[in-house]
């Protein structure tokens, strides 16, 4: 079974600049998860999706990060304008219900911003 | 609030020897407790997973993890290390009462000496 696709892997871009990351999850999974990684820290949830609704976006800052996932499938996170403090991995996963513990991780988009 | 805390940031073994990660967490209730791990380029992988019943658990790649109520712990053991284990270790604790999230360790990164 294929498994979580996240696209791009790696992401330069300056300060102020937007950018946008993919995950495409495994199919039939309902539920879809992104989180920040901050190098040194472990992985914090963003937003939750449970088909193409939001279950938990409580920690997502809205003023500049956004997320979609239309027809209940692949998501795209963006964020405009990017801080440095945004510098981190971003992990998408997912799981075929909404129990958070039967998650998979895709390898995560390396954001740096400059 | 919830929270794990792992107390070692970074920690060297020589191959075939034991090891163990500890993790101590913070919750008023029975927690669902987890470790993770997550090698160089690779999304998160969940190693084992405590919910009730026998405080010893087993995982994957012959990791197994003691849960100790009285101590608040959560630490994860392997008998003989193998080159191939170093990677990143999060342990992470989940609401029994809350689905929606959980919450992560900041890590261990494991490097193994030949």
């Amino acid at each position: 079974e294929a498994g979580v696709a996240q696209s791009p892997r790696y992401k330069i871009i300056e300060k102020r600049q937007s950018v946008a990351f993919w995950c495409n999850p495994i199919s039939g999974h309902a539920t879809l998860y992104w989180y920040q990684q901050i190098l040194g820290q472990g992985p914090k949830l963003l937003i939750q999706f449970q088909n193409n609704g939001v279950v938990d976006d409580s920690q997502l800052p809205k003023d500049r990060f956004s997320a979609e996932r239309l027809k209940g499938v692949d998501s795209t996170l963006k964020i405009q304008p990017a801080k440095l403090e945004d510098s981190a991995v971003y992990l998408c996963a997912s799981s075929f219900g909404q129990l958070f513990y039967e998650q998979y991780f895709g390898p995560g988009t390396r954001l740096t911003v400059t | 609030a919830q929270s794990v805390t792992q107390p070692d940031i970074h920690i060297t073994v020589s191959e075939g020897a034991s090891l163990e990660l500890r993790c101590n967490y913070s919750y008023g209730a029975t927690p669902y407790l987890f470790w993770y791990v997550q090698s160089p380029g690779q999304g998160l992988q969940l190693l084992l997973k405590y919910f009730s019943g026998d405080t010893l658990v087993q995982g994957i790649k012959g990791f197994e993890a003691e849960f100790k109520r009285s101590q608040s712990s959560f630490n994860l053991r392997k008998p003989s290390v193998h080159w191939s284990d170093a990677a990143e270790y999060f342990c992470a604790v989940g609401a029994k009462d809350n689905f929606n999230k959980f919450y992560f360790g900041s890590g261990t990164k494991l490097n193994v000496k030949p």
